[in-house]
């Protein structure tokens, strides 16, 4: 069950914020959070556990709300750097030991202009 | 370590043949993933292995589709005959997969870029 991003894309200028989403209809583990720059692969940036937490490192941060079965990734003062796709991507709670089924989302495109 | 490697970088092959893509995952890692990326359906799980193990391929699109682990340190992704709605980016990731939380980040490789034509 793929996840639903929003927006499917924002433009920034430098030091704004942004906030991406993420929902699933199911019942959630995890949620990782990648960002891929054109023409590269997805870089890892957080995993979130099931259990309601938030992380961050640097001026990212992502919370996960389990009863909501959604997760919300927050960049604040954003760089030009942090231009690209963002994607989330899902593990289904109770998939079965060794699941691993990690889904992602389509992504939201993050541009970061002067 | 040099992290996830991928083999080719690109492939142009015509329609009907034979494209075996290769991956070497990062010593240690224990899951090891085959994903494909396009514009219209994003990144897509095609299959996934545990310790050597596949433990879901319901993502591979088709009897064309096969992969194999045959060691900690190898995996191939073998498409055959193929098509061109085969076209497409092919990442393999591999990952260490804890025993507390079953789960951790996806190294990705740089993928291997398949146009058939």
């Amino acid at each position: 069950q793929q996840p639903v991003q929003s927006p499917q894309a924002v433009i920034l200028r430098e030091g704004e914020d942004a906030v991406i989403n993420c929902s699933s209809s199911k019942a959630l583990y995890s949620v990782h959070w990648y960002r891929q720059k054109h023409g590269e692969a997805p870089v890892f940036l957080m995993i979130l556990l099931k259990g309601g937490e938030q992380k961050g490192h640097d001026k990212i941060s992502a919370s996960f709300n389990e009863k909501k079965q959604q997760s919300s990734l927050y960049l604040t003062a954003s760089q030009l750097s942090y231009s690209g796709t963002y994607f989330c991507g899902t593990e289904i709670w109770g998939s079965g030991a060794g699941s691993y089924q990690l889904t992602f989302g389509k992504g939201t495109k993050l541009s970061v202009i002067p | 370590d040099a992290g996830v490697i991928q083999s080719p970088r690109h492939e142009v092959t015509e329609m009907g043949q034979e494209v075996t893509l290769r991956c070497k995952p990062i010593s240690g890692h224990n899951s090891l993933f085959w994903y494909r990326q396009t514009m219209m359906r994003g990144l897509e799980l095609l299959i996934y292995f545990n310790n050597n193990v596949p433990i879901d391929d319901s993502g591979m699109p088709e009897d064309r589709f096969s992969a194999k682990m045959p060691n900690a340190s190898f995996s191939t992704l073998k498409i055959q005959p193929s098509e061109p709605r085969d076209s497409a980016v092919y990442f393999c990731a591999s990952s260490f997969a804890s025993i507390r939380t079953n789960t951790g980040e996806l190294f990705f490789g740089e993928g291997s870029r398949l146009t058939v034509l």
